[in-house]
C-alpha cells in the first residue's frame, strides 16, 4: 500500500463545479504540501499545511492530522484550474523525506 | 529573485551516454532535492543535498549521482543510460534543513529523451 494515496485519479467537470481531491497517508508528518503540476511540467506550490486549513483565492486545503487526511478544493472551477494536482507529505519516518501521492488530473470543461 | 533554474531544458541523448544535469537554486536557498517523473508515473525522489552533503537518497541505482557546490548550485549525474532513463528530471529547492517544514520551489525540469 502506498503511503500517500490520492483520489480521485482522473476526474472531469463542467466550469463552476465546486471541485474536491482528497489526500489520506499513513506515516507521522511535519506537513503537507499541495502542488499544482501543468501540460509541460511546471510545478507549483499552491499550500503547506501542518494543522487546519488555509484559503487562496477560490482554492481551500484542509487537513486533519487526527484522521491522516486532506482535501483540496477550488470552488468556481475554470478550464484554466485544468491541471494534475499532486499531494505530498514530509515524513517523520523517513529522514524528513517528502513522499508523493500519485497526482489527480483534473480537466475543468467550459 | 529569480527563481529555480535548470539546464539544459531539453536534452537528447544516446543509449550508454552520461548525462549531467544542473540546477540554480532561488538565492540564499541552501536544500536541493532532484526527483524524476516519467510518463504517467508520479515523481520518484533521487536524493536532497544540503549545505553540499546528501542527506537523503531515494532507491535508484547507482548511475544515478549527485552533488552540491559551496554556492548551492546542483549537479545530477546518469551514466551509462537506458531507454527508461527518458523522464522530466525536477529540481527543487528550499530555505533550510532537516526537520524543518518548508516550502519547495520547482524549476521548470530537464527533459531527457535517450535514444
Amino acid at each position: 500500500k502506498n503511503e500517500v494515496e490520492q483520489s480521485p485519479q482522473n476526474l472531469t467537470a463542467q466550469e463552476g463545479e465546486f471541485i474536491t481531491i482528497n489526500c489520506s497517508y499513513s506515516v507521522g508528518i511535519s506537513a503537507l504540501h499541495w502542488l499544482q503540476q501543468h501540460p509541460g511540467g511546471g510545478i507549483v506550490s499552491l499550500f503547506m499545511l501542518s494543522s487546519g486549513k488555509k484559503k487562496h483565492g477560490r482554492l481551500i486545503a484542509t487537513i486533519n492530522i487526527q484522521e491522516k487526511h486532506s482535501s483540496l478544493h477550488i470552488t468556481a472551477s475554470h478550464p484554466r484550474d485544468s491541471a494534475v494536482y499532486i499531494c505530498a507529505v514530509r515524513s517523520l519516518d523517513s529522514n524528513y523525506q517528502l513522499i508523493w501521492g500519485a497526482g489527480t488530473k483534473l480537466i475543468i470543461k467550459p | 529573485k529569480a527563481g529555480v533554474t535548470q539546464t539544459p531544458r531539453y536534452l537528447i541523448k544516446t543509449r550508454g551516454q552520461q548525462v549531467t544535469l544542473s540546477c540554480s537554486p532561488i538565492s540564499g536557498h541552501r536544500s536541493v532535492s532532484w526527483y524524476q517523473q516519467t510518463p504517467g508515473q508520479g515523481l520518484q525522489f533521487l536524493f536532497e543535498y544540503f549545505s553540499e552533503t546528501q542527506r537523503n537518497k531515494g532507491n535508484f541505482p547507482g548511475r544515478f549521482s549527485g552533488r552540491q557546490f559551496s554556492n548551492s548550485r546542483s549537479e545530477m549525474n546518469v551514466s551509462t543510460l537506458e531507454l527508461g532513463d527518458s523522464a522530466l528530471y525536477l529540481c527543487a529547492s528550499s530555505l533550510v534543513g532537516q526537520g524543518v517544514s518548508n516550502e519547495q520551489f520547482f524549476g521548470p525540469g530537464t527533459r531527457l529523451t535517450v535514444l
